[in-house]
C-alpha cells in the first residue's frame, strides 16, 4: 500500500502562495497522485491529480519531480476560504478484481489555516 | 448535475441499537464507496462497490456492519449492534470509474452522516 507523509498543519496569510509537500517513497509505476480538500462538516472535494511533471487547473498546481517520490500542491494567493484539510493520496483505483491492490489510502491530511 | 445525496445528516443512538444510512450516488456512476471518518482522522474505506458487486470490503467489520447496493444505484450501510467506537461521520462517494485503466478517477463525496453512539 502506498503510504504518504505530509505536514500535520500549516499556517499562512491571505494573498500568499501556499505549498504543501507530500512524500510517497514507495509509489508504484501505475500510481497516480491525487489531492482532495475537506472543509468542516463536508465531504472531501477533488482538487487536482497528476502522474508526472506539472499539472495546473483553475484552483491549484501540482508539481511532481522526475522520481515521483514526492509531490507539491501549490495554492496561489490563498484566501480565508481556503482554510481546510488537504489530503494527498497515492494509488491506483482500478477495481481489485483487476488484480490490483494499490487502493487509495487516506492519511491524516494537512490542516491549513489562512489568517487575515 | 445533482451531487451525492445522503440521509440522514445526523443520527444519535444508544449502544447496541441498530442504524442505517442511505446514499444516492451521482446518476450513471458505476463505483460507490462508503467511508468512516473519525474526528481528526482521514476517511477510512469500509466498502467499495462496482455496479452492484463488492470490489473491496476488507476493512468492513462484518460482524456488525453490512452494506448493499441494490440494482447498482442506491446503497445502504447498516450497523447492528452499534458500539461507542462507531461514533463517526459516514461518507458516501461515487465515481464514474468503470474501465480497467489506472486511476484518473475522481471521487465525488456526499455531505456525510454524523453518527453519535451514546
Amino acid at each position: 500500500l502506498a503510504k504518504t507523509t505530509q505536514p500535520i498543519s500549516m499556517d499562512s496569510y491571505e494573498g500568499q502562495e501556499v505549498n504543501i509537500t507530500c512524500s510517497h517513497n514507495n509509489i508504484a509505476t501505475n500510481d497516480y497522485i491525487t489531492w482532495y480538500q475537506q472543509f468542516p462538516s463536508q465531504g472531501p472535494r477533488f482538487i487536482i491529480q497528476g502522474y508526472k511533471t506539472k499539472v495546473t487547473n483553475e484552483v491549484a498546481s501540482l508539481f511532481i519531480p522526475a522520481d515521483r517520490k514526492s509531490s507539491t500542491l501549490s495554492l496561489p494567493r490563498v484566501s480565508l476560504s481556503d482554510t481546510a484539510v488537504y489530503y494527498c493520496l497515492v494509488g491506483d483505483a482500478r477495481p481489485r478484481n483487476a488484480g490490483n491492490n494499490r487502493k487509495l489510502i487516506w492519511g491524516l491530511g494537512t490542516s491549513l489555516a489562512v489568517n487575515p | 448535475e445533482a451531487g451525492v445525496a445522503q440521509s440522514p445528516r445526523y443520527k444519535i443512538i444508544e449502544k447496541r441499537q441498530s442504524v442505517a444510512f442511505w446514499c444516492n450516488p451521482i446518476s450513471g456512476h458505476a463505483t460507490l464507496y462508503w467511508y468512516q471518518q473519525i474526528l481528526g482522522q482521514g476517511p477510512k474505506l469500509l466498502i467499495q462497490f462496482q455496479n452492484n458487486g463488492v470490489v473491496d470490503d476488507s476493512q468492513l467489520p462484518k460482524d456488525r456492519f453490512s452494506a448493499e447496493r441494490l440494482k447498482g444505484v442506491d446503497s445502504t450501510l447498516k450497523i447492528q449492534p452499534a458500539k461507542l467506537e462507531d461514533s463517526a461521520v459516514y461518507l458516501c462517494a461515487s465515481s464514474p470509474h468503470s474501465s480497467g485503466r489506472p486511476s484518473t478517477d475522481t471521487q465525488y463525496f456526499g455531505p456525510g452522516t454524523r453518527l453519535t453512539v451514546l
